[in-house]
C-alpha cells in the first residue's frame, strides 16, 4: 500500500534557526514527491522534485530528493516567523490511479 | 492562469440536513478534479476524485457523494449530514497527462463545514 510518512509532528524553533523537515514513501512506481505549505487555509504548492540529488530552492527553502533511500528533505533557512505553518509532502499514487497520497504534514512554529 | 473557486468559505449546518459545495476550475480544460476534507489538526483525506465528466472514484465509503457535471465543475454533497461531516473541504486540481507522467496538485481556497 503506497504511503507517507513525514517527521517529526510538530517542531518549534526560534528565528533564525534552520530546520530539516523529513518526508519518506513508499509508493510503487515512483514518480515525484511534492511540498506543500499550509497556512491557516488550503496548501499552497512548494516544490516537485523528480530527481535524485538535484537540489531545488526558492529563497531560503530547499528540498532534495533521495530515490534511492525514499525520501526527500526540506530546509527552511533563517527562520522567520511567517514560515510557521504545516508542511505536507506528497506522492502521486501506484501509475494510472491519479491519486495522490499525502502525509500528516509537520507542524512548524517559528517564536520571534 | 489557472484558478479554483469553491464556494462557500465557510458553512454552518444542522446535522441531519443536505450539503452541497461546489469548486470550479478557469484557465486549463480536461483536469483532473479531487475532493479533500482535512479534520482539525489532521492531514489530508482523499474524498472523491474525477478524470471525467461523470468519471467520479471514491476512496471513502460514507454518507458523501461528488458529481462531475460539467468538464469544469466538482460537487461534494451529502442528503443528510453528520456531525463528523464537519471539517475544512478542500477541493484541487491537476493536469490530466499521459500515465506515468505527474504534475503538481493545486487547492482552492477552501470551505470550513461545522455541522451542529
Amino acid at each position: 500500500e503506497d504511503k507517507v510518512v513525514q517527521s517529526p509532528l510538530s517542531l518549534v524553533v526560534h528565528e533564525g534557526d534552520t530546520v530539516t523537515l523529513n518526508c519518506s514513501y513508499e509508493v510503487t512506481n515512483f514518480r515525484s514527491l511534492l511540498w506543500y505549505k499550509q497556512e491557516k487555509k488550503a496548501p499552497t504548492f512548494l516544490f516537485m522534485l523528480t530527481s535524485s540529488g538535484i537540489e531545488k530552492k526558492s529563497g531560503r527553502l530547499s528540498s532534495i530528493l533521495d530515490k534511492k533511500e525514499l525520501f526527500s528533505i526540506l530546509n527552511i533557512t533563517a527562520t522567520q516567523t511567517g514560515d510557521s505553518a504545516v508542511y505536507l509532502c506528497a506522492v502521486p499514487g501506484t501509475s494510472g490511479t491519479y491519486k495522490y497520497i499525502f502525509g500528516t504534514g509537520t507542524r512548524l512554529k517559528v517564536l520571534a | 492562469s489557472q484558478t479554483i473557486h469553491q464556494w462557500p468559505a465557510t458553512l454552518v449546518q444542522p446535522v441531519g440536513s443536505p450539503l452541497s459545495l461546489e469548486c470550479t476550475v478557469e484557465g486549463t480544460s480536461n483536469p483532473n478534479l479531487y475532493w479533500y476534507r482535512q479534520a482539525a489538526g489532521r492531514g489530508l483525506q482523499l474524498l472523491f476524485y474525477s478524470v471525467g465528466i461523470g468519471q467520479i472514484s471514491s476512496e471513502v465509503p460514507q454518507n458523501l457523494s461528488a458529481s462531475r457535471p460539467q468538464d469544469r465543475q466538482f460537487i461534494l454533497s451529502s442528503k443528510k449530514l453528520l456531525l463528523s461531516d464537519s471539517g475544512f473541504y478542500l477541493c484541487a486540481w491537476s493536469v490530466r497527462g499521459p500515465v506515468g507522467v505527474s504534475y503538481e496538485q493545486y487547492f482552492g481556497p477552501g470551505t470550513r463545514l461545522t455541522v451542529t
